[in-house]
């Protein structure tokens, strides 16, 4: 049973505009949720998280924004630039992390066209 | 850089032999994890240590699977009787415990491949 899902395997959008990416996720007791972007034959690198307290974290380009009734996020990225190009994963975690560790999707390829 | 390093980046073995993999955290970072992430999936959370102490390990994929953290400084993965389907990325992440919330920084990876 997957707890956090991205449904969409790749995304493509010109470069310039937006991208939003989406996550859903079916454990009402994650509280806490990161975004990492991964290159080919790298670690995944952390872009941007948002507590359960809050509905929306901004860092420069990345938004992201949490709907918790839902149980749905996304990150937006405003304006998407070629090196954005990458494998991106949304994951969460119960009490902050620990023992329970991450729990990722199965992420999504986002495409920069020029 | 004071990142997660790896070592070593990849590893050929074959069937039935061990390998170990090394992990070395950002420094003052207090958390260790390790991770499994195979084709087309996201990483698969394995064990944890907080500084020296296994405080989770029931993930771990088999009881061919071992973790250590000796000092609470670097940690080692060890895989026994190697077989195919351990063919895979293992990555480690460290972090720091800061209030509720903790943020995970992963190392490069290792990539084995088992023959």
């Amino acid at each position: 049973d997957q707890q956090v899902k991205q449904n969409s395997p790749s995304l493509s959008v010109q470069e310039g505009r937006i991208s939003i990416l989406n996550c859903d996720y079916t454990n009402s007791m994650f509280d806490y949720f990161l975004w990492y972007k991964k290159y080919p034959a790298e670690g995944p690198t952390f872009l941007i998280s948002i507590s359960s307290i809050k509905d929306k974290n901004e860092d420069g380009r990345f938004t992201v924004f949490l709907n918790k009734s839902a149980k749905h996020l996304s990150l937006h990225i405003v304006p998407s630039q070629p090196g954005d190009s990458a494998v991106y994963f949304c994951a969460a975690s119960e009490r902050g992390g620990g023992a329970d560790g991450l729990t990722f999707g199965k992420g999504t390829h986002l495409i920069i066209q020029p | 850089d004071t990142g997660v390093s790896q070592d070593p980046r990849h590893k050929i073995t074959k069937r039935g032999q061990n390998v170990t993999f090394r992990c070395d955290p950002i420094s003052e970072h207090n958390r260790l994890y390790w991770y499994r992430q195979t084709l087309g999936q996201g990483p698969e959370f394995l064990t944890y240590f907080q500084n020296e102490a296994q405080l989770e390990k029931s993930r771990l994929l088999s009881d061919r699977f071992s973790a250590e953290r000796p000092k609470g400084s670097f940690s080692t993965l060890e895989i026994q009787r190697t077989e195919q389907g351990d063919s895979a990325m293992y990555l480690c992440a460290s972090s720091l415990r800061s209030g509720i919330q903790e943020t995970q920084y992963f190392g490069p990876g290792t990539r084995l491949l088992v023959l």
